[in-house]
């Protein structure tokens, strides 16, 4: 099983609705979460880290379900801009802080 | 404030020839480096990380290795690359303690 998983997409959906993904980790000892966004040949950028008892900016919601081991992103609203890949990532090694990703959910909003 | 700065940005190589990537941070100090890979459709695979000057960890065994003169210094280098070394080559500084990483502009690496 892979340290990091999620839904490679694509998710298709139309300006203004609201999307949601999940992604899922193996090792219950994972510590830190986040949510990085990747426009295509671009690099990573940090979107929003991931609190226990969740966090919201703006249009945008994480949350982390430590019991099943996954967090999810939530987009209310979604705007062409928000068109992407979305990549979840964890520390994982307990006492290592290595971060280890998802390889992405690729999103496009549809005008 | 911190910035990154990795160059350059698109590298075309033929197979066998050595290759050299550099990266930089400025406003921190003592920053944990990172090398990560990103192949074409796939995900970011860990190459190498940094605690310290001088001290390289490496995740994949594989022909590229990475040193760090010094503390503000990450390079990664090959001696003879080959074609599946092409991919999307990152530099990344990590925010201790949370670990929040923070990307370069990335190379775009076409081994030929």
């Amino acid at each position: 099983r892979k340290e990091v998983e999620q839904d490679p997409g694509p998710f298709n959906v139309p300006e203004g609705a609201t999307v949601a993904f999940n992604c899922t980790y193996s090792n219950s000892a994972s510590q830190s979460f986040f949510w990085y966004r990747q426009d295509c040949r671009k690099e990573p950028k940090l979107l929003m880290s991931v609190y226990s008892s969740g966090n919201e900016d703006g249009r945008f919601t994480a949350q982390l379900n430590r019991a099943s081991q996954y967090i999810s992103l939530l987009i209310r609203d979604s705007k062409l801009s928000d068109s992407a890949t979305y990549l979840c990532a964890v520390i994982s090694t307990f006492g290592n802080e290595k971060l280890t990703f998802g390889t992405g959910t690729r999103l496009t909003i549809i005008p | 404030s911190q910035t990154i700065h990795q160059w350059p940005a698109t590298l075309v190589q033929p197979v066998g020839s050595p290759l050299s990537l550099e990266c930089t941070v400025e406003g921190t100090s003592n920053p944990n480096l990172y090398w990560y890979r990103q192949a074409a459709g796939r995900g970011l695979q860990l190459l190498f990380y940094s605690v310290g000057i001088g001290q390289i960890s490496s995740e994949v065994p594989q022909n590229l290795s990475a040193s760090r003169p010094q503390d503000r210094q990450f390079i990664l280098s090959s001696k003879k690359l080959l074609l599946s070394d092409s991919g999307f080559y990152l530099c990344a500084w990590g925010d201790r303690p949370n670990e929040k990483l923070f990307f370069g502009s990335g190379t775009q690496l076409s081994v030929l």
